[in-house]
């Protein structure tokens, strides 16, 4: 059966510090691959997608960048954290877009 | 064009009540259309989901209505428990793209 595993479960960051949030996924193969960001009550805000290893296509201008070094690996990465990148993060892989999203258990970011 | 919308935005029903969320979306193009569920603190889950061609699915207290004339989607939830109560995201996507168009979300709270 497929999974996904996403760590670290919750980090706590300073501004300027760098970031690296990773994702892997197992049981299956060129999965389609997403980074979403969800602040506090809202909805799901995509944030970069791959269908490939090393093509990302970005959703929203910021301060992040991600990369997909692997077939199941995905990476979220910024070099300098600003207050605004808090939030809770979330991966998440599927065949094709006409099929379902499995989401990881995400990761809760706090920038002090 | 490219958006869901979903109403409402949170919603309170007494446990035994029918929950009822309602999605509208533009693009003709999607044929597949999914319900998530979100615990807090964890990854949405898919619940249930729809394709055109049927104009209803159920699956156990869960019950997805579909009206393709009118671009309108909605999740009901029969005989609502305390244990429901979570976010639910409707979403769309379509063969050949890349992407899950999710609603802003419905906080549901049942009360007991």
């Amino acid at each position: 059966s497929q999974t996904i595993h996403q760590w670290p479960a919750t980090l706590v960051q300073p501004v300027g510090s760098p970031l690296s949030l990773e994702c892997t996924v197992e049981g299956t193969s060129n999965p389609n691959l997403y980074w979403y960001r969800q602040a506090a009550g809202r909805g799901l805000q995509l944030l970069f997608y791959s269908v490939g290893i090393g093509q990302i296509s970005s959703e929203v201008p910021q301060n992040l960048s991600a990369s997909r070094p692997q077939d199941r690996q995905f990476i979220l990465s910024s070099k300098k954290l600003l207050l605004s990148d808090s939030g809770f993060y979330l991966c998440a892989w599927s065949l094709k877009s006409n099929q379902p999203q499995h989401f990881g258990d995400g990761t809760r970011l706090s920038i002090l | 064009q490219q958006q869901v919308k979903q109403s409402p935005q949170s919603l309170i029903v007494q446990k035994g009540g029918i929950s009822i969320i309602n999605c509208a979306y533009e693009n003709t193009a999607f044929d597949y259309f999914p319900w998530y569920q979100q615990f807090p603190g964890k990854g949405p889950a898919l619940l249930i989901a729809i394709r055109p061609d049927v104009s209803e699915k159920k699956e156990g207290r869960f019950t997805i209505s579909f009206n393709k004339s009118a671009k309108q989607f909605s999740l009901h939830i029969m005989d609502s428990q305390p244990g429901d109560s979570a976010t639910y995201f409707c979403a769309a996507g379509n063969t050949g793209g890349f992407k899950t168009i999710f609603g802003a979300g419905t906080r549901l709270f049942v009360k007991a």
